[in-house]
């Protein structure tokens, strides 16, 4: 089956502009969770999606947000993007929020760069 | 808060060596436990995962012991492969704020020559 699908894989962005990324789930799988994943700072946790609804947010600015539709699929949003928003974003799915009974099933992430 | 602590790397091994990378935590809850790898220009790849204290997981050769007593989760492999080679994260799952975030540690880039 296919697995998580993060489109677009690169992106390069200007200082100030905004950036949606998007995130496929694997078919049936209704949690998605996003991570920022920088040489200085590593993996860090954005959101938690389920149902549509954010069940917790990480230590983010405001200029960080995301939603997730009736099919599961999510998109996060960065506006006014500065120079260290630059890194990998990775989503997971998982068949439902799960301590680690089902596992989460990482994308291939989207690399995103701001100039 | 939670918190994940692995051996700095990059640790570089010939082909058949022995492998460990440490890794310990810090938790609030009960967490469950994961190894990930992270291959070149790829996403994270579950490697294997322990849910409770004494449970041994273990997956393509590699395992770890979930012990609760020293809070640690490490990682071995009795013979590694060049195809071994990659970054390998340490992390923890915890219920906190409502939901299952994964918390993680730096990482350790592991190199294996033939």
């Amino acid at each position: 089956k296919a697995g998580v699908t993060q489109t677009p894989r690169y992106l390069i962005k200007t200082r100030g502009q905004q950036v949606t990324l998007s995130c496929s789930p694997i078919s049936g799988h209704r949690s998605v969770s996003w991570y920022q994943q920088t040489p200085g700072q590593g993996l860090q946790f954005l959101f938690e999606y389920f149902s549509e609804t954010q069940r917790n947010k990480g230590n983010f600015p405001g200029r960080f947000s995301g939603r997730q539709f009736s099919n599961s699929r999510s998109e996060m949003n960065v506006s006014t993007l500065e120079l260290g928003d630059s890194a990998l974003y990775l989503c997971a799915s998982s068949l439902v929020p799960d301590r680690g009974n089902y596992g989460y099933t990482f994308g291939s992430g989207t690399r995103l760069t701001v100039v | 808060g939670n918190s994940v602590t692995q051996m700095e790397g990059p640790v570089t091994l010939s082909e058949e060596a022995f492998l460990t990378i440490n890794c310990t935590y810090t938790a609030t809850g009960y967490p469950s436990l994961f190894w990930y790898v992270q291959y070149p220009g790829e996403g994270l790849q579950l490697l294997l995962k322990a849910t409770k204290a004494d449970d041994k997981g273990s997956n393509k050769g590699f395992e770890a012991t979930y012990r609760k007593e020293t809070t640690s989760f490490h990682l071995e492999k009795g013979s590694v492969q060049v195809s071994d080679s990659a970054v390998y994260f340490c992390a923890l799952s915890d219920e906190g704020a409502g939901s299952y975030q994964l918390t993680f540690g730096k990482g350790t880039k592991l190199s294996v020559i033939p």
